[in-house]
């Protein structure tokens, strides 16, 4: 049983460029959330997918977009990248909540922009 | 403004003790508790969940939920230097629309052996 995997694994970018990060759920899940991991901190809510609509936004900028597909994987996109968006950026993958399902984690993209 | 908090640590205890983690949260209209286990370069791992008040054990693993105190916490039963990580407290804060996970700053566990 495939868990949830991203891609890619790391990505170098520069100031005023634009990333894509991919995620493909765990099988049977077809809810996809996006956090943010700043080093020596806690995950960030970004946004979670469902039904290929954004159904909950954290506190992030327009700058951070996002899409889910009709096979429930999903793309993160960020414009315009600042320094500050170097991270840790994780997906992770849930069935549809029903109340408290559990999130299972992808292993991560880290983004350096420089 | 939802907040999950946890010491930073490190906390350190030696092999074969028992680790006590603790977290607290701000929104009383949590419902589900959530302790993942993240290696250092890692990503996280959850290891537990709890959704009642009272104790669930899995393991070496016991959860503790006391609603009214607004307090979670994780105990770790016979340390091994491989239960060295971070460990971080997640809350689920459900709504209509969707169920956001809000996470503490994490606990740094160090076993010693």
């Amino acid at each position: 049983d495939a868990g949830v995997t991203q891609s890619p694994t790391h990505l170098i970018k520069t100031r005023g460029q634009q990333v894509t990060l991919r995620c493909s759920p765990k099988s049977g899940h077809d809810t996809v959330s996006w956090y943010q991991q700043a080093l020596g901190q806690g995950p960030q809510f970004i946004f979670q997918y469902y039904e290929e609509e954004e159904r909950q936004r954290g506190n992030f900028p327009d700058r951070f977009s996002g899409h889910q597909f009709p096979n429930y994987s999903s793309e993160l996109n960020v414009n315009a990248l600042l320094l500050g968006d170097s991270a840790l950026y994780l997906c992770a993958s849930s069935p549809d909540s029903g109340g408290g399902n559990e999130q299972f984690f992808g292993p991560g993209t880290r983004l350096t922009v420089l | 403004q939802k907040e999950v908090e946890q010491n930073s640590g490190p906390l350190s205890v030696p092999e074969g003790a028992i680790a006590s983690l603790n977290c607290t949260y701000s929104d009383r209209g949590s419902q589900s508790f959530f302790w993942y286990r993240q290696y250092s370069g890692k990503s996280p791992e959850l290891i537990m969940f709890i959704y009642s008040n009272g104790d669930k054990e899995d393991g070496r693993f016991t959860a503790q939920l006391n609603k009214a105190s607004q307090y979670v916490s994780l105990l770790i039963r016979d340390s091994q230097p491989s239960d060295s990580a971070t460990y971080l407290c997640a809350v689920n804060s459900e709504n209509n629309a969707g169920n956001m996970l809000t996470f503490g700053g994490g606990t740094r566990l160090m076993v010693k052996p």
